[in-house]
């Protein structure tokens, strides 16, 4: 199976920081990395596919790159909704496989 | 608007079964593949098993391969997972999504709002 391992575990910044967070995977994956938000008590939402993609009416200033085995989510500029767990997933091959979770934390 | 709807979960003893499903509206449901991803109370998410659009492409995470049975059926447009043999560690909240495409690896652009399941004597 792919592992996914993401980093940080946990961070916190102040509204208007740029924030980035990386995923790594085991082996190479292509593009095939989706992004997700996940608030407390609610369920995920789609953000990013194929690495780079933004789902439809997710905000600009998220941004994800990378290919192969590295990949980041960057947010340009943090804004209070965006506090939340973000989560990545191979989508490469059978069993998916999701990265540990970061926690951006309001500094 | 897309709508996906959990029910099945509920308190069971470890070692015994329990069905879930998941009713599906504001699509074509026999267009997408679709997951089960469950997620153990302050834990991340685990993708439990996917199926693709005509069920003839299955996948299944290892911590539950020859347990779980996931299948569905389109005209009804509902999903199902058959948990037989639970153990304390398939403790989760249940959710329901619909993949972005027709593969079983494909992004899950919509999620239900999950059923829970708890495993305990």
């Amino acid at each position: 199976d792919i592992q996914m391992t993401q980093s940080p575990s946990s961070l916190s910044a102040f509204v208007g920081d740029r924030v980035t967070i990386t995923c790594r995977a085991s082996q190479s994956i292509g593009k095939y990395l989706n992004w997700y938000q996940q608030k407390p008590g609610k369920a995920p939402k789609f953000l990013i596919y194929i690495a780079s993609i933004l789902q439809s009416g997710v905000p600009s200033r998220f941004n994800g790159s990378g290919s192969g085995t590295d990949f980041t989510l960057t947010i340009s500029s943090l804004q209070p909704e965006d506090f939340a767990t973000y989560f990545c997933q191979q989508g490469y091959s059978s069993p998916v496989t999701f990265g540990q979770g970061t926690k951006v934390e309001i500094k | 608007e897309v709508q996906l709807v959990e029910s099945g979960g509920g308190l069971v003893q470890p070692g015994r079964s329990l069905r879930l499903s998941c009713s599906a509206s504001g699509f074509i449901f026999g267009d997408y593949a679709m997951h089960w991803v469950r997620q153990a109370p302050g834990k991340g998410l685990e993708w439990v098993a996917g199926i693709n659009w005509k069920s003839d492409t299955i996948g299944y995470a290892d911590s539950v391969k020859g347990r779980f049975t996931i299948s569905r059926d389109n005209a009804k447009n509902s999903l199902y997972l058959q948990m037989n043999s639970l153990r304390a560690e398939d403790t989760a909240l249940y959710y329901c999504a619909k993949a972005r495409t027709t593969g079983i690896t494909a992004g899950d652009d919509h999620w239900g709002h999950g059923t829970l399941v708890t495993v305990s004597s």
